[in-house]
């Protein structure tokens, strides 16, 4: 069994677009994260959510606003998507927030392409 | 704030020689964590290893193996017997203390495992 997937895997679509990407985690981590590998590879975070409660808002621009229904379980909304919202988005989860010893384990990642 | 920094953008080594990837990094906090991530071209984020700030011995994990030197603030990953297989980018991170949830990721390096 996959411990974090996400879908899609790849999306493709126009400018202008909302889109939505999911994520689960079947590892019974509290703690689940959003990071934006960029062209150049660069990894940074966006999100992370602890049991359903927000925790991390890095400098995002709103038209992307996560949605936790429950721990398991972390989806990314874009609205009105632009160019250079285009990248790899990871999910990723660990057990708990805090104590830097937390592993987080990534899901495979979503290639968002923005035409 | 923390850094971190990697400053080889590539490594080439060959088959079954051991290979050290540089990483240092910066950070205010008394604990902290280090890990290490491998993203292969298929670009899965894969975890490696991780090494606390209090681990009195450098971690190990089957071929792979950190070289912590607090002092120097560096946490090298060092990769013996080399295979093709380890051809992929990998990525340095930390995680600080307390209320500190996110992961800082260095640029990476890109390894190149030649027959």
């Amino acid at each position: 069994d996959t411990a974090v997937s996400q879908t899609p895997k790849y999306l493709v679509t126009q400018m202008g677009n909302d889109k939505s990407i999911k994520c689960e985690q079947n590892l019974g981590h509290d703690t689940m994260y959003w990071y934006k590998q960029d062209s150049k590879k660069f990894l940074k975070i966006m999100f992370s959510y602890n049991n359903k409660e927000l925790i991390i808002n890095e400098t995002v621009p709103n038209r992307f606003s996560p949605k936790s229904p429950d721990k398991a379980h972390l989806n990314l909304h874009i609205n009105s998507l632009e160019l250079g919202d285009s990248a790899v988005y990871f999910c990723a989860s660990s057990q708990l927030a805090g104590g830097p010893w937390e592993t987080q384990y990534f899901g495979p990642g979503t290639r968002l392409l923005v035409l | 704030a923390q850094k971190i920094t990697q400053t080889q953008p590539g490594m080439f080594v060959q088959e079954k020689e051991a290979v050290t990837l540089d990483c240092t990094y910066d950070t205010s906090d008394q604990s902290y964590g280090l890990f290490w991530y491998k993203q292969p071209s298929s670009g899965e984020m894969i975890f490696l290893i991780y090494q606390g700030s209090y681990d009195e011995q450098n971690a190990t994990e089957g071929r792979y193996s950190l070289n912590f030197q607090k002092a120097r603030k560096s946490a090298n990953l060092v990769i013996s017997a080399s295979q093709l297989g380890d051809s992929a980018m990998y990525f340095c991170a930390m995680k600080g203390g307390g209320s500190n949830y996110k992961l800082t990721f260095g640029k990476g390096t890109l390894l190149t495992v030649n027959p």
